[in-house]
């Protein structure tokens, strides 16, 4: 069975400076992709990040980048520059399988790091 | 274009009751998967639905129930309410054909409370 750990309930960080929000993962299936989401107040989980396991090169999406080392099975966020308004829960979450049907399968969360920024 | 809508964005019952939660997914999108997300704690997977269908299923008993319409809106029900199931409710819709990413769209949910 697949499954998502996220050991820092809470982190704090200065504005302006980065940080990094652990995960672990455990899967037996090769095949497999890892998501992060943000979710604010509001409750809206907010796509941020997307790295397949075949991913040769750790992904970055402008001010968030993952750090993937598949032999430890960690798929760490990392936010640079920390904003006022990055304060919010992450949740890190993964889905099994591969192939253009990805839409049919159902991911596996965390139990997600609350982030705050402080000024 | 309009994301993942759902309603009611809060509701309080009692227990013993009955709830209906609603949810339109993102244009274009066939595929809508429904999340409980209980307080302090991960979304997890109660079902999905793909051509009026459930097609799978997470750990949740018989007494959550779902539909889907024939464009693509769905509904998520739950019967004999107890005080567990307060959770924020989260919808998602996807492309069945979604591609390597398969990204995933979610509502703002419904967040629930059983007294």
């Amino acid at each position: 069975a697949q499954k998502i750990t996220q050991t820092q309930p809470g982190m704090f960080v200065q504005e302006k400076e980065a940080v990094t929000l652990d995960c672990t993962y455990d899967t037996s299936d090769p095949s497999y992709g890892l998501f992060w989401y943000k979710q604010p107040s509001s409750g809206e989980m907010i796509f941020l990040i997307y790295q397949g396991s075949y991913d040769q090169q750790n992904a970055t999406e402008g001010r968030y980048s993952l750090n993937f080392q598949k032999a430890r099975k960690s798929a760490n966020l990392v936010i640079s520059a920390s904003q006022l308004g990055d304060s919010a829960m992450y949740f890190c979450a993964m889905r099994e399988g591969r192939g253009m049907d990805t839409g049919r399968r159902a991911l596996t969360f965390g139990s997600g790091t609350r982030l705050q920024v402080q000024p | 274009d309009a994301g993942v809508t759902q309603s009611p964005t809060h509701l309080i019952k009692t227990r013993g009751q009955q709830v209906t939660l609603r949810c339109s997914p993102k244009s274009g999108h066939d595929t809508v998967s429904w999340y409980q997300q209980a307080l302090g704690q991960g979304p997890q997977f109660i079902f999905q639905y793909y051509e009026e269908e459930e097609r799978q299923r997470g750990n949740f008993p018989d007494r959550f129930s779902g539909h889907q319409f024939p464009n693509y809106s769905s509904e998520l029900n739950v019967n004999a309410l107890l005080l567990g199931d307060s959770a924020l409710y989260l919808c998602a819709s996807s492309l069945e054909l979604a591609g390597v990413t398969g990204e995933l769209f979610f509502g703002e949910g419904s967040r629930l409370t059983v007294l």
